[in-house]
């Protein structure tokens, strides 16, 4: 139990495009969706929360406005990378936590690695 | 300073023997704590939740928690090859989780 998928599981795209990443709980409804970044060796950096039906909690530093997050329903979110540059490859990965999965744990997507060239 | 510390590692660990991992919080509010694996290139992978002081086995791991000590460990008995990973420790803070940096592990035969 507790599966969440992600979508693409890569993609390169180029400088100025936007690319949308999807994330889906499979067997459990999905309340509170998280949207992380990891670069190569470093930690992983929260960047949004986001509640089904409600705009989404960004971190500091982070522009609302190149990451858009939507949470329509209670089993998928996405994240649009828009006007995506070089600087914003990373490795992306959500997590997701709701009734069903026995507590407060985060489930974590298999992850999109992004390349922008 | 950090509000989930790990010691970075790598801790080597011989094949077979008992892999120790640490981490400390300072946010007493953290109720809940996590152990997540990570392996290189992927995503991570929940082991163990731990919510009241104590142990909790489960398989090969067992996990500690003291909230007196803002202390919460995890063992990993008999250590396998398959073992080596960066191993993350995490509290939960009013429904955010807060990641330590990660202990990388490898297991060697």
């Amino acid at each position: 139990g507790a599966v969440v998928s992600q979508h693409p599981s890569w993609v390169i795209c180029k400088s100025g495009t936007s690319v949308k990443i999807e994330c889906r709980s499979l067997d459990f409804q999905a309340t509170t969706m998280f949207w992380y970044r990891q670069f190569p060796k470093q930690s992983l950096m929260l960047m949004a929360t986001s509640n089904e039906g409600s705009k989404a909690t960004y971190e500091q530093g982070v522009e609302k406005d190149k990451f858009l997050i939507n949470h329509a329903s209670l089993t998928l979110s996405t994240l649009t990378v828009t006007s995506a540059h070089p600087e914003d490859s990373s490795f992306y990965i959500c997590s997701a936590s709701g009734t069903g999965t026995g507590g407060y744990e985060q489930y974590f997507g298999p992850g999109t690695r992004l390349t922008v060239t | 300073q950090k509000e989930v510390e790990q010691n970075s590692g790598p801790l080597s660990v011989p094949e077979g023997a008992i892999a120790s991992l640490n981490c400390t919080y300072s946010d007493r509010g953290s109720q809940s704590f996590f152990w997540y694996r990570q392996y290189s290139g992927k995503s991570p992978e929940l082991i163990m939740s731990i919510y009241s002081n104590g142990d909790k086995e489960d398989g090969r791991f067992t996990a500690q928690l003291n909230k007196a000590s803002q202390y919460v460990s995890l063992l990993i008995r008999d250590s396998q090859p398959s073992d080596s990973a960066t191993y993350l420790c995490a509290g939960d803070s009013w429904g955010k989780f807060q990641f330590g940096a990660g202990t990388q592990v490898v297991v060697t035969p």
